[in-house]
């Protein structure tokens, strides 16, 4: 079965700061996911990249992907306090299975002011 | 708001206890999810329904059990529930397709006592 690693498990940046969150998959993507969730809530859609070398912006958070290396990252430049909260990847495990997604285990970030 | 909403938000209740989780889906998609997230632990797959069909059980216990009356609501229906099953449970729903994007409700948080 698929499985997603995220690193790192957690971080906490000064309001300000650039920092990368990594999702590295155990078998071919055949599509990712970026969903937020705030601490004991639902899943926000934050972008989906299809294709090696697909790159997305929204606002401050940018997601590439790299298939070769079935991995992807997503960047936030200049973090604010709004940007705290699980940061998760999912991933279509085959085909054929369409959006049944799997998911990393979530990156948490905290904002320091 | 995303379209998906959970009723009710929390719920505890005991181990002999029969208890329902409801999700209502507001997006006209006609496939309903239901995941569990435990603490630092991926998100689980649990049930799909394409088109009011169950078309996915990923070797759930028999405690729990599923119901999609159409293609707006899903329930779960809870019965003698173990300490392990606390957790958030969560709704999402999609059109079918390949690679399209699940919308999450906010959850339910279920402690079991």
């Amino acid at each position: 079965s698929q499985e997603l690693e995220q690193s790192p498990q957690s971080l906490i940046v000064q309001e300000g700061k650039n920092l990368t969150i990594n999702c590295t998959s155990s078998k071919t993507l055949y599509g990712l996911y970026w969903y937020k969730q705030k601490y004991g809530e639902g899943l926000i859609f934050l972008m989906m990249l299809q294709k090696g070398g697909e790159e997305k912006s929204h606002e401050k958070i940018t997601a590439k992907l790299d298939e070769k290396k079935q991995q992807s990252s997503l960047h936030i430049t200049a973090s604010q306090p709004s940007h705290a909260g699980i940061y998760l990847c999912g991933a279509v495990p085959k085909m054929e299975y369409g959006n049944k997604l799997v998911f990393g285990a979530g990156t948490i970030l905290r904002v320091k002011s | 708001e995303t379209g998906v909403t959970q009723t009710p938000r929390h719920l505890v209740m005991g181990m002999t206890n029969k208890k329902s989780l409801k999700c209502e889906q507001h997006l006209g998609h006609n496939a309903m999810y239901w995941y569990k997230q435990s603490a630092k632990k991926p998100l689980e797959l649990m049930f799909v329904y394409s088109l009011e069909e169950r078309v996915e059980n990923n070797s759930v216990p028999s405690r729990f059990s599923p119901e999609c009356p159409n293609s707006s609501h899903l329930f779960l229906h809870l019965h003698t529930l173990q300490p392990e099953d606390s957790a958030l449970y969560l709704c999402a729903s999609s059109n079918t397709g390949v690679r399209e994007k699940l919308f999450f409700g906010s959850g339910t948080q279920l402690s079991v006592l």
